[in-house]
C-alpha cells in the first residue's frame, strides 16, 4: 500500500538553531499538508500546500516555518530559529485530487528543542 | 479553541463487544468528518468518513453515526477485537473535506481479551 515517508524520525535540536523536516508524499497525491501533536495534546493543523503555493495556514505557521516542494517528490518543512515550544511530533499528510478525502499521514518525526 | 471535543479520554471494551466512540463539535459549518486509528509511534490511520449529507456510514466492523441537530457523531466497532486498541481520533472539516482537518483529543481504545 502507498505510503507517506518522513525523515529524520527523531531529531534533537538547540534552540535557535534552523531545522528542516522532509516528507515524500505518496507519488499521484497534489495536496500536502504538515500537521504537529505537542505531547499530550491534539493534533493541529499547521499548513496546506497545492499547487506549489499555500492554500491554508493556521496562526501557529508564523514567519518563522516555511514550506517548500524543491522536486517532484519532495515537501520539505523548514523551521528558521527553533524555539523549546516548537518540540512536537511534526506529521506529514498527503491526499489526492479526485475520489474521496481522505489524508493519508506519515509515522511522524519528533522533534525535540533542547 | 476545543471545536472538537472527544469527553472520554479513554474505554475499555470486552474482545468481541461493541465499542462505542463518541465525539461533539461545536462548529456548524463543519459538514464532514473522519475517524482515524493510531498506534504509538506510527501516524493517523485513516478508519471511515461521513459527510453532512448523510446520517449513518458503514465499512465493514466499523459504523459512524452523525446527529447534525446535536452536533455529534459516533463510532461504532463491532465486534471488537484486540488489534482494534489503539488511540481514536475524531476530525472535522468544512467545505467537504477541503479545507484543514479540525482535531478532537483522540480517546484510546483498550480491548480486553
Amino acid at each position: 500500500e502507498p505510503e507517506v515517508t518522513q525523515t529524520p524520525s527523531h531529531q534533537v535540536t538547540q534552540m535557535g538553531q534552523e531545522v528542516i523536516l522532509r516528507c515524500v508524499p505518496i507519488s499521484n497525491h497534489l495536496y500536502f499538508y504538515w500537521y504537529r501533536q505537542i505531547l499530550g495534546q491534539k493534533v493541529e493543523f499547521l499548513v496546506s500546500f497545492y499547487n506549489n503555493e499555500i492554500s491554508e495556514k493556521s496562526e501557529i505557521f508564523d514567519d518563522q516555518f516555511s514550506v517548500e516542494r524543491p522536486d517532484g517528490s519532495n515537501f520539505t518543512l523548514k523551521i528558521r530559529s527553533t524555539k523549546l515550544e516548537d518540540s512536537a511530533m511534526y506529521f506529514c499528510a498527503s491526499r489526492a485530487v479526485t475520489g474521496l478525502i481522505v489524508l493519508t499521514f506519515g509515522a511522524g518525526s519528533r522533534l525535540t528543542v533542547l | 479553541d476545543q471545536q472538537v471535543k472527544q469527553n472520554s479520554p479513554s474505554l475499555s471494551v470486552q474482545e468481541g463487544r461493541i465499542s462505542i466512540l463518541n465525539c461533539d463539535y461545536t462548529n456548524s459549518m463543519f459538514d464532514y468528518f473522519l475517524w482515524y486509528k493510531k498506534y504509538p509511534a506510527e501516524g493517523p490511520t485513516f478508519l471511515i468518513s461521513i459527510s453532512s449529507i448523510k446520517d449513518k456510514n458503514e465499512d465493514g466492523r466499523f459504523t459512524v453515526f452523525l446527529n447534525k441537530s446535536a452536533k455529534h457523531l459516533s463510532l461504532h466497532i463491532v465486534p471488537s477485537q484486540p488489534g482494534d486498541s489503539a488511540v481514536y481520533f475524531c476530525a472535522a472539516s468544512r467545505n467537504f473535506g477541503n479545507e484543514k482537518l479540525t482535531f478532537g483529543t483522540g480517546t484510546r481504545l483498550t480491548i480486553i481479551p
